[in-house]
């Protein structure tokens, strides 16, 4: 079946290193990508989407990138901090007008000071 | 602006029951998705409403139902509940429920509502 995956189910980093969290998906339609960043008690978080028609994006400290020749994304994360520390999900919806997303089992970030 | 909110936060219950869950959306926000968090299963989608008929369905068995309100406001439920629905249930809002999945159409979720079943 389709399905999102990840490659690390845990990354520990330092504090003020980047950050490179990886997800590979399966499903050639999909079109649209979201990262999320879940906290302990909270719902995930929206951090940055992506769209099939682009390469890159960047937000504030974030970076997604996506290459659809081996249909992988990721999320860079720059100077991380100790509040970055939370699950990590990629997600995926396929190229129609609905809008179910797909989501992947998730990433730990643990951030070390 | 609030984000989206979900009552109750923490739920607990017998097998054999039924439990109706809410949430509002961010205020604006036309469309709303249910999705199921387990340990095992991770997240996966349940429904999607807007203008008060669902638009989208998950792999779930029909125990699983929900409803929008005009107010946008929904409600899910699920009867003859089963060891296995302790889940945290998420509610997630987004503007355009015809716009599709796009950048400035994103899902904010809410906090969730921890069901426990026993």
């Amino acid at each position: 079946g389709e399905s999102v995956g990840l490659h690390l189910p845990t990354l520990s980093v330092q504090e003020g290193d980047n950050s490179i969290i990886n997800c590979a998906y399966s499903n050639s339609a999909s079109d649209y990508f979201i990262w999320y960043k879940q906290e302990s008690g909270k719902g995930p978080q929206f951090i940055i989407d992506i769209r099939s028609n682009m390469d890159k994006r960047q937000g504030q400290r974030v970076t997604v990138l996506l290459n659809k020749t081996v249909k992988h994304l990721s999320l860079q994360i720059a100077a991380t901090q100790p509040g970055d520390s939370a699950v990590y999900f990629c997600a995926e919806n396929s190229r129609d007008s609905s809008y179910k997303l797909i989501f992947g089992s998730g990433t730990r970030l643990l951030v070390r000071p | 602006k609030a984000g989206v909110t979900q009552t109750p936060r923490y739920l607990i219950k017998t097998r054999g029951q039924q439990v109706t869950l809410s949430c509002s959306p961010i205020s604006g926000h036309r469309s709303v998705s249910w999705y199921q968090q387990t340990p095992g299963q991770g997240l996966q989608f349940l429904f999607e409403y807007f203008s008060e008929t669902q638009r989208n369905k998950g792999n779930f068995p029909g125990r699983f139902s929900g409803r929008q309100f005009s107010n946008s406001r929904s409600e899910m439920n699920v009867s003859t509940l089963e060891l296995g629905d302790s889940a945290l249930y998420l509610c997630a809002s987004r503007l355009d429920p015809l716009a599709g999945a796009k950048v400035g159409n994103e899902q904010f979720f809410g906090p969730g509502t921890r069901l426990t079943v026993l």
